[in-house]
């Protein structure tokens, strides 16, 4: 089993829609998860940081279940721009983090 | 501010040639962390440094790689002799450690064919 899984998708939502990934992980020790974002030819971007149970910026929520052991990141009133591959990090070590292959998410008019 | 430096940008070369990537990180950051991105296995850790020190290597794929970090502010990852399967690419990543939420930040990365 993959220490950290997602499912590849795509997932084509329209404009205005809310979407949701779920990214589980095998490591229980794990203590930080993230949630980057990767245009197409670009480098992986900091979108949240997911701190205890959940955190919100703006659009884009995500959150934390230890118990599961599974991280979601919901994105509502979804814009074309939001078009992407989302990637879920989580760490296993002293500052090593284990990336999931990313779920690409396609937004239409 | 600027962000993680990485160059080349590009680059083609035949097998058996060296290749030399770098990468600058972020002024301040301790932590330096290299990545290989495929379509078949996504992106993977090789190697990262703390201090300047190198605490985990075991990502490396063969001997063929290697990876220094001289001051704190230069690192390179060395491919020799290359093979067309390194071909890829390649992030450079920095950040800060000390607490439990340590953010990586990506510089744009090499990509590299080996012909």
């Amino acid at each position: 089993r993959k220490e950290v899984e997602q499912d590849p998708g795509p997932f084509n939502v329209p404009e205005g829609a809310t979407v949701a990934f779920n990214c589980t992980y095998s490591n229980s020790a794990s203590q930080s998860f993230f949630w980057y974002r990767q245009d197409c030819r670009k480098e992986p971007k900091l979108l949240m940081s997911v701190y205890s149970s959940g955190n919100e910026d703006g659009r884009f929520t995500a959150q934390l279940n230890r118990a599961s052991q599974y991280i979601s990141l919901l994105i509502r009133d979804s814009k074309l721009s939001d078009s992407a591959t989302y990637l879920c990090g989580g760490n296993t070590g002293f500052q090593k983090l284990v990336f999931g292959t990313g779920t690409r998410l396609l937004v239409s008019p | 501010d600027a962000g993680v430096i990485q160059s080349p940008r590009h680059e083609v070369t035949e097998m058996g040639q060296e290749v030399t990537l770098r990468c600058k990180p972020i002024s301040g950051h301790n932590s330096l962390f290299w990545y290989r991105q495929t379509m078949m296995r996504g992106l993977e850790l090789l190697i990262y440094f703390n201090n300047n020190v190198p605490i985990d290597d075991s990502g490396m794929p063969e001997d063929r790689f290697s990876a220094k970090m001289p001051n704190a502010s230069f690192s390179t990852l060395k491919i020799q002799p290359s093979e067309p399967r390194d071909s890829a690419v390649y992030f450079c990543a920095s950040g800060s450690s000390g607490g439990i939420y340590n953010e990586q930040f990506f510089g744009p990365g090499t990509r590299l064919t080996v012909l």
